[in-house]
């Protein structure tokens, strides 16, 4: 089946720390590799993805790689802000069978950044 | 840019009643859903619609109903409102099953 298992929170850092965030997976098949990011009283907002192996999505500092050979998608960030505290799921969307489109979440890992 | 769009925000419920969280979209996307998030849980599959017509149950369908009469709409309907029912609903759409998925901002519903 699909399912996605990302790191534990709550993550707290400093500003300009390094994040790292894992994220792994399970699917049949090839799925797509989301991570959506949500800010206190907000909705989901897509924050990057990947659609095949070797891909590596960006946006706004955060970076993931899709690994096949280990079913990973860990999200990093060199340097962050304050500005980044919120909850991070990561997801996949499966592309095949009977789950075709479904979008199947991680828990969800706070961070929070301290000036 | 409307997107996608839920109402109401807020809702407060007595056990037993029934109400409709609306949902809309204006980007002619063929694929809707409803998910809920719980604390510690993520979010989760509800119900999905992969055009007007057509639906389909997700991971947790028990007390919930959908209907899809337009491309625009997918409302869903709570039956008999139950305090497990508290949570925090979110309404998705994209324009293929193989799209990025876009989020409406959410609606906030306790049952008391």
């Amino acid at each position: 089946g699909n399912s996605v298992t990302q790191m534990e929170g709550p993550v707290t850092l400093s500003e300009e720390a390094f994040l790292t965030i894992n994220c792994t997976y399970t699917a049949t098949g090839y799925p797509s590799l989301f991570w959506y990011v949500q800010y206190p009283g907000e909705g989901l907002q897509l924050l990057l993805k990947a659609t095949k192996a070797d891909d590596k999505g960006s946006n706004k500092g955060f970076e993931a790689t899709y690994r096949k050979e280990t079913t990973s998608f860990h999200l990093e960030k060199g340097s962050v802000q304050v500005s980044d505290s919120a909850v991070y799921f990561c997801a996949l969307r499966s592309r095949r069978g009977s789950t075709l489109g479904r979008l199947y979440f991680g828990r969800g890992t706070q961070l929070t950044v301290w000036p | 840019n409307a997107g996608v769009t839920q109402t109401p925000k807020f809702q407060v419920l007595k056990t037993g009643q029934s109400m409709t969280l609306q949902c809309a979209q204006d980007m002619n996307h063929e694929y809707m859903s409803w998910y809920r998030q719980d604390p510690g849980m993520g979010l989760r599959l509800i119900h999905y619609s992969v055009g007007a017509g057509i639906t389909d149950q997700g991971e947790v369908p028990n007390g919930y109903n959908v209907s899809r009469s337009t491309t625009e709409d997918f409302p869903l309907r709570l039956l008999s409102a139950a305090p497990s029912q508290t949570s925090v609903y979110f309404c998705a759409s994209s324009p293929s099953p193989g799209n990025t998925i876009y989020f409406g901002e959410g609606s906030w519903l306790t049952v008391v």
